[in-house]
């Protein structure tokens, strides 16, 4: 059974530029979130997809936005890219239902913005 | 709002030493509370997780931790480190209704030989 996964695992982009990241969730799963995890800190929520709709959002300005699909997939898309936006971008997938609390975590995406 | 803090940024043991690493969490219901694990350039391994139920919890790696409702706690421990177990360990609270965890600022363990 695949678990969470995600591509690129690594990337590099220059400031102002676009990046698409790609999860696929985990076998069963329908919610996809995404996190920001800077270095040195925590994971920080990005948002989260249902069925196919953005259901939650964190505190991101709208350069952030996704999409997910109807395998329940998702992509992260961040446009005009700042420095600060260098991270791991973690995604993260759960099951249906009540099962909603319970997320498992891909290897993450490490995006560096130079 | 709700919060998770652990206190320590980085603890330091020698291998066979036993680990407590301090979570406080604030919540205004009974939390989903979570310890991940994450080693260099890697992402999130889930040690152990707390629902419900019996308050101590038993997770991979011969992890524990202990939920204490009175002092908003869920410290993981464990009894002899060993030189593996160095690495990021993150304690996380799901905020029920608003569908995301929220994430401490992480606390490092480096194992002495």
């Amino acid at each position: 059974d695949a678990g969470v996964t995600q591509s690129p695992t690594h990337l590099i982009k220059t400031r102002g530029q676009q990046v698409t990241l790609r999860c696929s969730p985990k076998s069963g799963h329908d919610t996809v979130s995404w996190y920001q995890q800077a270095l040195g800190q925590g994971p920080q929520f990005i948002f989260q997809y249902y069925e196919e709709e953005e259901r939650q959002r964190g505190n991101f300005p709208d350069r952030f936005s996704g999409h997910q699909f109807p395998n329940y997939s998702s992509e992260l898309n961040v446009n005009a890219l700042l420095l600060g936006d260098s991270a791991l971008y973690l995604c993260a997938s759960s099951g249906m239902g009540d099962r909603v609390y319970e997320q498992y975590f891909g290897p993450g995406t490490r995006l560096t913005v130079t | 709002a709700q919060s998770v803090t652990q206190p320590d940024i980085h603890i330091t043991v020698s291998e066979g030493a036993s680990l407590e690493l301090r979570c406080n969490y604030s919540y205004g219901a009974t939390p989903y509370l979570f310890w991940y694990v994450q080693s260099p350039g890697q992402g999130l391994q889930l040690l152990l997780k707390y629902f419900s139920g019996d308050t101590l919890v038993q997770g991979i790696k011969g992890f524990e931790a202990e939920f204490k409702r009175s002092q908003s706690s869920f410290n993981l421990r464990k009894p002899s480190v060993h030189w593996s177990d160095a690495a990021e360990y993150f304690c996380a609270v799901y905020a029920s209704g608003t569908y995301k965890y929220i994430f401490g600022t992480g606390t490092r363990l480096k194992v002495l030989a």
